[in-house]
C-alpha cells in the first residue's frame, strides 16, 4: 500500500527556516516524482514545486511564491523527500502536503497518492 | 499563468441527485487535467486524472470529460460520503494551477 507521511512542520518565526520531511513506503520511489503542495487556512490547494526522478535529473520546478526561497530534494536511498524553507513569511503559513508525481504523456506530473499534512506556522 | 476557474462555488444538493461541477482553464491545456476530493481536516485524494480517467480504487459513479478548455465532473447519485469540497488543477503548464473548489454540502 502506498503511503506518504510529512513531519517536520511546527511555529517558527518570520525569517526563520524549516525543513520539512515526505516519507515514503510501498511503491519503489526512486520511479517517482514528488510534488508539494499547500493549503492555507481556510483557503484553496496552492502547488509548491516538485522534484523529478533521478532517470530526469532530480530536477526541480517551483512556483513563483516560494522560488529561491525553498529547495526540494530526494534521498532515494531512504525513500524521503524534503522541502528545506527559508526566509519564512506569515502568509506561508499552511498545511504542507507531499504527494507521488505520475508522469504524464506531456511530460508534466499529476498526484495520484497523498500525505496526510504538517501544519507550518509562521508568527513572531 | 493559466487560471482555473469552477463552478459554482457552491452547491446544495440530495442524497442521490446527479451533481456537475464545471473547470475552466484561461487557456487550452489538451486534457492535462485533474480532479480532487476533499473533506475537512483532511487531505485531498485524487479521483481523476486526463480528464477522464479514474484513479485506482475510486467508484465509478465519479466521471469526468472534457477537453481544450472547459471540463466537468459528474456524480452520478450522490451519497452522503461525497459530501466534500471537490477541485480541479491543471498540469500542463508550470506553474501547476488549482481551480478555487466546489463545496458540497447537503440539501
Amino acid at each position: 500500500e502506498v503511503h506518504l507521511v510529512e513531519s517536520g512542520g511546527d511555529l517558527v518565526q518570520p525569517g526563520r527556516s524549516l525543513r520539512l520531511s515526505c516519507t515514503a513506503s510501498g511503491f519503489t520511489f526512486s520511479d517517482y516524482a514528488i510534488s508539494w503542495f499547500r493549503q492555507a487556512p481556510g483557503k484553496g490547494l496552492e502547488w509548491v514545486g516538485f522534484i523529478r526522478r533521478k532517470a530526469y535529473g532530480a530536477t526541480t520546478e517551483y512556483a513563483a511564491s516560494v522560488k529561491g526561497r525553498f529547495t526540494i530534494s530526494r534521498d532515494d536511498s531512504k525513500t524521503i523527500a524534503y522541502l528545506q524553507t527559508n526566509s519564512l513569511k506569515t502568509e506561508d503559513t499552511a498545511v504542507y502536503y507531499c504527494s507521488r508525481g505520475v508522469r504524464s504523456s506531456g511530460g508534466y506530473y499529476y498526484p495520484d497518492y497523498w500525505g496526510q499534512g504538517t501544519l507550518v506556522t509562521v508568527s513572531s | 499563468d493559466i487560471q482555473m476557474t469552477q463552478s459554482p462555488s457552491s452547491l446544495s444538493a440530495s442524497v442521490g441527485d446527479r451533481v456537475t461541477i464545471t473547470c475552466r482553464a484561461s487557456q487550452g491545456i489538451s486534457n492535462y487535467l485533474a480532479w480532487f476530493q476533499q473533506k475537512p481536516g483532511k487531505a485531498p485524494k485524487s479521483l481523476i486524472y486526463a480528464a477522464s480517467s479514474l484513479q485506482s480504487g475510486v467508484p465509478s459513479k465519479f466521471s469526468g470529460s472534457g477537453s481544450g478548455t472547459d471540463f466537468t465532473l459528474t456524480i452520478s447519485s450522490l451519497q452522503p460520503e461525497d459530501f466534500a469540497t471537490y477541485y480541479c488543477q491543471q498540469y500542463n503548464t508550470y506553474p501547476l494551477t488549482f481551480g478555487g473548489g466546489t463545496k458540497v454540502e447537503i440539501k
